[in-house]
């Protein structure tokens, strides 16, 4: 069965470390990774996908279908990166996702 | 940005009684929505896929009798939580798509949180 999985609950990093959000998935096709933002008292937004191999905020993210792996990754954290972030699948046909857990990531100053 | 906007945000119901959710795609036409649903600390999962004139496609264990979705537009999708019961409780969450192709993107509503007495 498809599956997304993140195996953090939480990541807590100082301003200005590196940061890497662990998602990995589990699907024989070929997929569609996504990452989803949601800030505090906010709506879920979508950060980044991977078909665009762009960088966002600072954030990115390879696929690596060796590792049915979709890490997302940014040099350098700021406060305000502090959210819940949500990898996301998406069958190559179909439109719906299925989402990972979440980690939520706490930058402390 | 396209923006998707759902009423009420939230929603107290005695237990036994319908409750109807609205998701509403302000800016785009969505001939597709999502419906999802998130427990505390948890994931969303995705309910029913609401289709623009025609049946929703329910994910498997979801109830299409108890959960009814009618999308009679391209701009508005509606759930009703029929015979609420307190396991009903929940925070409902709606998505819209837009574009097509590589480009389509799933903007999300800011959800309605669902209590029953």
């Amino acid at each position: 069965a498809q599956r997304v999985t993140q195996p953090e609950k939480l990541l807590s990093v100082f301003k200005g470390a590196p940061v890497e959000l662990k998602c990995n998935y589990s699907y024989s096709g070929s997929p569609e990774l996504f990452w989803y933002v949601q800030y505090s008292r906010q709506r879920l937004q979508l950060l980044l996908r991977h078909i665009s191999r762009e960088s966002i905020k600072g954030f990115t993210a390879d696929l690596n279908k060796g590792e049915t792996s979709f890490h997302l990754k940014k040099p350098f954290a700021q406060e305000e990166d502090s959210a819940m972030y949500y990898c996301a699948l998406r069958m190559d046909s179909s439109y719906k996702l299925i989402f990972g857990s979440g980690t939520r990531l706490l930058v402390r100053p | 940005g396209a923006v998707v906007s759902q009423h009420p945000s939230r929603v107290i119901c005695k237990s036994g009684t319908s409750v109807k959710i609205e998701c509403r795609s302000l800016d785009f036409q969505a001939t597709t929505m999502f419906w999802y649903r998130q427990f505390p600390k948890q994931s969303l999962m995705l309910m029913a896929t609401s289709n623009e004139g025609s049946k929703a496609t329910y994910e498997q264990g979801v109830e299409k009798d108890k959960f009814l979705i009618n999308h009679a537009s391209l701009t508005l999708s509606t759930l009703t939580v029929t015979s609420a019961h307190p396991e009903d409780s929940s925070f409902y969450i709606c998505s819209a798509l837009s574009g097509g192709g590589s480009t389509d993107t799933q903007y999300f509503g800011p959800g309605t949180r669902l209590t029953v007495l």
